[in-house]
C-alpha cells in the first residue's frame, strides 16, 4: 500500500532563513501533490498542488519541487518568517481510484526571530 | 471563499451517548469529508460522501455512521461513544475530485472529549 513520510521532529530555523520541508512517498505514482498548512487547533488549509510532469511550481515566498524519480517533494518557504511557524502537511491522491487524498503526519516548522 | 463550519470547536460526552457532529458548507461541493486527527497518526479518513444520500467507507468507520440528507450538510454520529474515540475531529469539502485535482476545504474541528 501507498506510504507517505514526513520527517516527525520539528524543524527549527532562524527569521530570515530557507526552510526546506521533505516528502517521501513509497509503492505509488501519484498524478500530482498537495501541500498543506495547520496552525495548532485549525484544521488545514491548501498552499499549492503540483502535478507529475511538473519540476517545479512557485507561489509568492513558497517553492514546491516533485522529484518523481526519487518519490520526494521538497516544500521550501524563502524569507522565512515567525508567522510561517506551523505544522506543513503533504497529501497524495489514493490510488485505488477515488483519488481522495492521503495525508503525511506533517512536520512542524518553527521560525525564531 | 469556501466556508466549512463545524457547529461545536469543543465537545465533552459521556461514555455510551450518542453524539452527533455536524458540519456545513457553503459552496455547492459535492464531495464531503469527515477525518479524525490524533498525534502521531496524522489524519485517518472515517467516512466520505460524493452526493446527497451517498456514502462510503473510509479507512476507520467502525463506531461510526454519517447522514447526508442535504447536499450542503454532512454529519458524523458516534452510535455508542467510547473513550478511544476521543479526538479531533475534521470535516472538509471539495468540488468532485479525480485528474482535475482539487484541493480539500477543511472546517476548523471539534475537539471531542469522551469521558
Amino acid at each position: 500500500s501507498q506510504k507517505i513520510e514526513q520527517n516527525s521532529e520539528a524543524l527549527n530555523i532562524q527569521e530570515g532563513k530557507t526552510a526546506t520541508l521533505t516528502c517521501n512517498y513509497t509503492n505509488y505514482s501519484p498524478a500530482y501533490l498537495q501541500w498543506y498548512r495547520q496552525d495548532p487547533g485549525r484544521g488545514p488549509v491548501f498552499l499549492l498542488l503540483i502535478r507529475e510532469n511538473e519540476k517545479e511550481k512557485r507561489k509568492e515566498r513558497l517553492k514546491v519541487t516533485f522529484d518523481t524519480t526519487l518519490k520526494q517533494s521538497l516544500f521550501h518557504i524563502t524569507a522565512s518568517q515567525p508567522a510561517d511557524s506551523a505544522t506543513y502537511l503533504c497529501a497524495l491522491p489514493s490510488s485505488g481510484g477515488s483519488y481522495i487524498p492521503t495525508f503525511g503526519r506533517g512536520t512542524s516548522l518553527i521560525v525564531h526571530p | 471563499d469556501v466556508k466549512v463550519t463545524q457547529s461545536s470547536r469543543y465537545l465533552v460526552k459521556r461514555t455510551g451517548e450518542k453524539v452527533f457532529l455536524e458540519c456545513v458548507q457553503d459552496m455547492d461541493h459535492e464531495n464531503m469529508f469527515w477525518y479524525r486527527q490524533d498525534p502521531g497518526l496524522g489524519l485517518r479518513l472515517i467516512y466520505f460522501s460524493y452526493d446527497v444520500k451517498m456514502k462510503e467507507k473510509g479507512d476507520i468507520p467502525e463506531g461510526y455512521s454519517v447522514s447526508r440528507e442535504k447536499k450542503e450538510r454532512f454529519s458524523l454520529i458516534l452510535e455508542s461513544a467510547s473513550t478511544n474515540q476521543t479526538s479531533m475531529y475534521l470535516c472538509a469539502s471539495s468540488l468532485p475530485l479525480g485528474l482535475t485535482n482539487q484541493p480539500q476545504h477543511f472546517g476548523d474541528g471539534t475537539r471531542l472529549s469522551i469521558l
